[in-house]
Order: C-alpha cells, then sequence, then structure tokens
C-alpha cells in the first residue's frame, strides 16, 4: 500500500524555469509533510516542510503548496538553476507516538543550461 | 555541530551471511531511525530506537534488528542476507521531542551476492 504517490518520475526544466512536483497522501493522520533533496551518494537533505494548517510555504526559491481537502501538496522551484539537479521525495509523517516518514518514490529533476 | 554519520561507506556480502552497519546520531540527538532505500526507490521505514528501546517498526522480518547506545549511536543488524537486501542503509536522527525533523546520514550501500 502506498500511502504517499508522487509525480512526476522525472522532470526535465531549462535554467531560469518553475520545477513542479506532486505528491498525495492517504492516511489523514498525517499532519508533518517535509520535501527532501537527495544527490548521487547522498542521503536525503530536508529542504524544506510544511503542517496542515497552513496552504502554502516560501523558502527561498522553494515553495510549498497544500490542499488539506484534496490530500494533495506540491513543491515549486522557481528560477530553477542546475545545481538543483537532484532526486527530490516528498514524504508525510504524523507527529505522536513515534515519528516516521512515509516517502514518496522519487522525482529525478535535471536542469538543463 | 557534527552531522550524522554512517560506517562503512560500501560492503558486499554473499546470501546467508550477517552484517552490522553503524551510525553515530547528530550532536543532541537521542533518537535513531533507520531506512532502507532500494535503487530508484524512496527510504522504507525499517525501525526507530529512543532511549535504547525500539520505538516503531516498519514492515521488515524479524532477521532486521538493531541497537541503541547510551550515546545514542545505533547498529542494524540484519541476518541471512538475501539478495533483495542490496540498497543503501539510511540512518536518521532527530530529538524525540521534535519527532518531525529528521537528519540523514550519508548512508551505507550494501551489496548482497
Amino acid at each position: 500500500q502506498q500511502q504517499v504517490k508522487q509525480s512526476p518520475q522525472s522532470l526535465i526544466v531549462q535554467k531560469g524555469g518553475i520545477s513542479i512536483i506532486n505528491c498525495a497522501y492517504e492516511n489523514t493522520a498525517f499532519d508533518y509533510f517535509p520535501w527532501y533533496q537527495q544527490f548521487p551518494g547522498k542521503g536525503p537533505a530536508l529542504l524544506i516542510a510544511i503542517r496542515p494548517d497552513v496552504s502554502e510555504k516560501k523558502e527561498g526559491r522553494f515553495t510549498i503548496s497544500f490542499n488539506k481537502s484534496a490530500k494533495q501538496f506540491s513543491l515549486h522551484i522557481m528560477d530553477s538553476q542546475p545545481g538543483d539537479s537532484a532526486t527530490y521525495f516528498c514524504a508525510a509523517s504524523w507527529t505522536s507516538g513515534y515519528s516516521t516518514l512515509t516517502f514518496g518514490k522519487g522525482t529525478m529533476l535535471l536542469v538543463s543550461p | 555541530e557534527t552531522g550524522v554519520t554512517q560506517s562503512p561507506t560500501h560492503l558486499i556480502k554473499t546470501r546467508g551471511q550477517q552484517v552490522t552497519l553503524r551510525c553515530s546520531s547528530q550532536s543532541g540527538h537521542n533518537t535513531v531511525s533507520w531506512y532502507q532505500q532500494a535503487l530508484g526507490q524512496g527510504p522504507q521505514f525499517i525501525f526507530q530506537y529512543y532511549r535504547e528501546e525500539e520505538n516503531g517498526r516498519g514492515n521488515f522480518p524479524p532477521r532486521f534488528s538493531g541497537l541503541q547506545f547510551p550515546n545514542y549511536s545505533s547498529e542494524l543488524n540484519v541476518n541471512a542476507l538475501e539478495l533483495d537486501d542490496s540498497a543503501l542503509y539510511l540512518c536518521a536522527s532527530s530529538l524525540f521531542t521534535s519527532t518531525d525533523t529528521q537528519y540523514f546520514g550519508p548512508g551505507t550501500r550494501l551489496t548482497v551476492l
């Protein structure tokens, strides 16, 4: 059972363009939604995260949009740069009891120069 | 502040053998979670340790076991290795009181032949 569905599987964007990655979740108990960035040979690094009490969070060029009723959230990367080329994972967790991250399958982003 | 470290970086084992992977948590963090990341997939939760006790477990068989030590470092042990155990094993640390944010190490690449 895949509790977090991520799309697209891969994405090619020109430098300066907007990259958009979407995720949908099933478990309404989730209350924390982070995005992780992973470069080849490295572990995932936390990029930005949101809680369901807000609909949008922006940090620099990265924005999360959250739609609680649709159980969807997305990552927007503005002014995409070649250095943003990496695999991006959305995740979800609950923060009561013990917390574990449920990840999507990932999106491989390539920003062409 | 030191980040999460893991050892070894790479490991090659044969089917049926046993393996131990090690993780040092980020300074001040008392919770360690282990994840398995198969090629082209998102990380999957194996288990979590808090104050030397297993605090939660994912859908992995008992031949996956772990330990946490008083200094909060941790080990992942896998017995009777199978070919499908080949993956990147990731350790993440967090503050239990702030269970949402998990910081990942670079991982150990395990290859089972």
